[in-house]
């Protein structure tokens, strides 16, 4: 079972259009987390929501905008994406940021295809 | 900022023989280790850390060492089966004014040839 849900799956989208993945866990995990993965490469820290709020933003093109409405749900909106922003994103939520470090637990991902 | 570096980039070795992969990282201020296993067409899946105040973790088949002075830590894997064929990435973590950042290296392709 995989307990972080990314849908969808898969998404195909033309560069004017506007969509969402989406995120969920029911861990109690207090920090989410955005990756987009190339092939063949690790995954690139997007986002990080820890305790509901941004705390980090590797300078992503404003096309990309994150939202945590609660502490279980993490959304990632799209708009006017290029196509070279195809690629494999990858949701994760781990126990609490903080001085420790804690393990990631990944999504399944959203496979997504811009034309 | 932090630079993992990770080698080799590809690894084959025979069912039943050992795998070894090596990382160094470059801040001293990292103190925890994962290692994250991804299949093909599969999400990364964590089989292995360590903190800084430890020197090695065993967990069955597999195992990290981490050498502090050198700024360097290894994945041991004995007994090599199929399954363990996948992409297999170090990362350093390190927490910094209220911020944290975990940093990947660029991942080894492992084949395990029957």
């Amino acid at each position: 079972d995989t307990e972080v849900t990314q849908t969808p799956k898969h998404l195909v989208m033309g560069m004017t259009n506007k969509k969402s993945l989406k995120c969920e866990q029911h861990m109690g995990h207090r920090a989410m987390y955005w990756y987009k993965q190339k092939a063949k490469k690790p995954p690139e820290l997007m986002f990080v929501y820890s305790y509901e709020k941004l705390s980090i933003n590797e300078s992503v093109p404003s096309r990309f905008s994150p939202e945590c409405p609660n502490s279980s749900l993490l959304n990632l909106h799209l708009h006017a994406l290029q196509p070279e922003d195809s690629a494999l994103y990858l949701c994760a939520s781990s126990q609490d940021g903080g001085q420790g470090g804690s393990p990631l637990h990944f999504g399944n991902g959203t496979r997504l295809t811009v034309t | 900022g932090e630079n993992v570096e990770q080698h080799p980039s590809t690894l084959s070795v025979q069912e039943g023989d050992s795998a070894v992969i090596k990382c160094t990282y470059s801040d001293s201020a990292s103190n925890y280790f994962p290692w994250y296993k991804q299949e093909l067409g599969k999400r990364p899946q964590l089989i292995i850390d360590i903190r800084s105040n430890v020197g090695e973790k065993k967990d069955q088949r597999i195992a990290v060492t981490l050498n502090k002075t050198a700024k360097h830590f290894s994945l041991h894997i004995t007994e090599t089966q199929p399954e363990d064929s996948a992409v297999y990435f170090c990362a350093a973590y390190r927490f910094f004014f209220g911020n944290e950042k975990l940093t990947f290296g660029t991942g080894t392709r492992l084949t395990i040839i029957p």
